[in-house]
């Protein structure tokens, strides 16, 4: 079946700008998972949540970014007033059910430049 | 506390090679230790994970050495291919999320 997927996939926007990053995860998928990825650093946790319901956003860096997942299926990561230290991978993953010895399924991310 | 250490950064083995990726924990509420393969432009793909009641876990070519009472966990690879030549993060996860640690980028020389 479909992976995790991400759109878009590029985006490059101008600081100050507001952005919408869109994950779909794997069908039935129960829990959804953000992180950011700087070039040659392992991804950073960003937010997760169980169905609907935001579980963690311990890892959010400030206010300017938010997560939303209002029906439990896609999620949209969105950052505000967007400044060049924004810039870098984004990636959702996606996990089958609430048990915590499963895998996470990773997307192929979304590169954004922050010009 | 929540931070996963990771050596070496870099590493290369000619074909054949068992090349040992390294991590090392602090926080004891952890309670899964995966690891995960990165192709360039791809996502991170798990490959191999254990729980902290096991000591050893073998799939394939691929072994996973955990020490709880020294808090580190360890990747080998035997008898590597250039295939496997990628970049390799081992993570722990606390309450479902995964803290990784900075990755090993792989070179195995055919």
């Amino acid at each position: 079946g479909a992976g995790v997927s991400q759109s878009p996939r590029y985006k490059v926007t101008k600081r100050g700008q507001d952005v919408a990053l869109r994950c779909d995860p794997i069908s039935g998928h129960v829990s959804l998972y953000w992180y950011r990825q700087a070039l040659g650093q392992g991804p950073e946790f960003l937010t997760y949540f169980n169905y609907e319901a935001q579980q963690d956003k311990s890892g959010l860096p400030n206010d300017r970014f938010s997560a939303e997942r209002p029906e439990g299926s896609i999620s949209t990561l969105t950052i505000q007033r967007t400044e060049q230290r924004d810039s870098a991978m984004y990636r959702c993953a996606s996990k089958r059910d609430l048990g915590i010895y499963n895998e996470q399924f990773f997307g192929p991310g979304t590169r954004l430049t922050v010009l | 506390q929540q931070q996963v250490k990771q050596s070496p950064q870099s590493l290369i083995v000619q074909k054949g090679g068992i090349p040992i990726i390294n991590c090392a924990y602090e926080n004891t509420a952890f309670d899964y230790f995966p690891w995960y393969q990165q192709f360039p432009g791809k996502g991170p793909a798990l490959l191999i994970a254990i729980r902290p009641d096991v000591s050893e876990k073998k799939e394939g070519r691929f072994t996973i050495s955990f020490n709880k009472s020294a808090k580190q966990f360890s990747l080998h690879i035997m008898d590597s291919q250039p295939g496997d030549s990628a970049t390799y993060f081992c993570a722990a996860s606390s309450r479902g999320k995964l803290i990784f640690g900075q990755g090993t980028e792989l070179s195995v020389k055919p």
